[in-house]
């Protein structure tokens, strides 16, 4: 299995600007979640999944994120407009039961 | 509410040295509890859990025993290397999702 897939892995844009993360998770695995990593706050859950259907998005900083997940094999998150205190790196992982979680290798995101 | 405290880091140690990173917890009820690691550039991996009191969990020369007396889940090594050099999150199960501490960075040197 090739495991999460996150793209891009880099992302430098600039403020104002909308962007897209992207996230493949393991077939299979009915959870997913995406997280967000700084030195400042550590790793915060922004929002999960499962079966596809949003579950808790209490994380989710304020309305210029969302998140969806149209099938089971594909999420994308999206911040519009973009500033730079958004900047942070991006993790998205998928399990099939909560306990063990598959890590995607994170989306490094800079806003200018 | 569930919440996990680790010891501050960051931590260095020499080669072949004795690790232990401490880890508490605070929950109704008794958690099932683990160890990530993250090493550099990477996503977090499962190292170990445990699921009930005294279990113990162990991965890679890592162990860690649940302790529901002390609420704690501390993680140790008899003698760590170079490449255990990495980011240790300890976390619990919260409802439906996991509860992570801060995590703790570890530098392992020659």
């Amino acid at each position: 299995d090739a495991g999460v897939i996150q793209s891009p892995r880099h992302e430098v844009t600039e403020m104002g600007q909308e962007v897209t993360l992207r996230c493949k998770p393991i077939s299979g695995h009915d959870y997913l979640f995406w997280y967000r990593q700084t030195m400042m706050r550590g790793l915060e859950l922004l929002i999960y999944f499962n079966n596809n259907v949003p579950i808790d998005d209490s994380g989710m900083p304020e309305d210029r994120f969302s998140a969806k997940m149209p099938n089971a094999s594909f999420s994308t998150l999206k911040i519009q407009p973009s500033e730079p205190r958004d900047s942070a790196v991006y993790f998205c992982a998928s399990s099939s039961s909560v306990d063990e979680q598959f890590f995607g290798p994170g989306t490094r995101l800079t806003v200018l | 509410g569930d919440s996990v405290t680790q010891m501050e880091g960051p931590v260095t140690l020499s080669e072949e040295a004795f690790l232990t990173i401490n880890c508490t917890y605070t929950a109704t009820g008794y958690p099932s509890l683990f160890w990530y690691v993250q090493y550099p550039g990477e996503g977090l991996q499962l190292l170990l859990k445990a699921t009930k009191a005294d279990d113990k969990g162990s991965n890679k020369g890592f162990e860690a025993t649940y302790r529901k007396e002390t609420t704690s889940f501390h993680l140790e090594k008899g003698s760590v290397q170079v490449s255990d050099s990495a980011v240790y999150f300890c976390a619990q199960r919260g409802a439906q999702k996991l509860v992570f501490g801060q995590g703790t960075r570890l530098t392992i040197n020659p």
